[in-house]
């Protein structure tokens, strides 16, 4: 079946530094690909998404592309900040279905200050 | 705009027991999922309610159940309770394009319902 694997974390980084994220996926058919961000105490929220090859979906400072050759949808921003730490999880949907969403265990980010 | 919205928040239940879940979808929304999330894990699927039918579902026993309501909120069971049941239940809501039924807009979650059984 569809799955997601992540790049285990934690992952600790010092404000202003690069964060990269890696995420890779095994679908059988050709899927949407999605970064959920999780806040303490809170529920998921879509940080952004790519439904194509060679998309890159792009909010609040981080992008990522769809790299079908890779089957890769890594996470990147240029400069974080405190209130970026979060766990982040990497998750892909299969269009011709009922939009189950297949998630990725998860990356917990901790920016210091 | 209210989004996604669960109840209730927490519950402590005991091993053995049966509980209800319940999620009222963002306005606009038709399709309400489950999901069930260990802690330190990602969230697994559990199944997905349309038109108040059961239209997919994960890989979880038939003790969970669900039930969607002809307003779009929904309901999740989980019978005979076990200590593994305990985690974080999310719901998410979604739009199902008229006339495309296999296309669905972006799923929003709820803050989810923090299940422990002891």
């Amino acid at each position: 079946g569809d799955s997601v694997t992540q790049m285990e974390g934690p992952v600790t980084l010092s404000e202003e530094a690069f964060l990269t994220i890696n995420c890779t996926y095994t679908a059988t058919g050709y899927p949407s690909l999605f970064w959920y961000v999780q806040y303490p105490g809170e529920g998921l929220q879509l940080l952004l998404k790519a439904t194509k090859a060679d998309d890159k979906g792009s909010n609040k400072g981080f992008e990522a592309t769809y790299r079908k050759e890779t089957t890769s949808f890594h996470l990147e921003k240029g400069s974080v900040q405190v209130s970026d730490s979060a766990v982040y999880f990497c998750a892909l949907s299969d269009r011709g279905g009922a939009q189950k969403l297949v998630f990725g265990q998860g990356t917990r980010l901790t920016i210091n200050p | 705009d209210a989004g996604v919205t669960q109840s209730p928040t927490h519950l402590i239940k005991t091993r053995g027991q049966q509980v209800t879940l319940r999620c009222s979808p963002k306005s606009g929304h038709d399709t309400v999922s489950w999901y069930q999330q260990a802690l330190g894990q990602g969230p697994q699927f559990i199944f997905q309610y349309y038109e108040e039918e059961e239209r997919q579902r994960g890989n979880f026993p038939d003790r969970f159940s669900g039930h969607q309501f002809p307003n779009y909120s929904s309901e999740l069971n989980v019978n005979a309770l076990l200590l593994g049941d305990s985690a974080l239940y999310l719901c998410a809501s979604s739009f199902n394009v008229p006339g495309i039924k296999t296309f669905f807009t972006e799923a929003f979650f709820g803050q989810g319902t923090r299940l422990t059984v002891v």
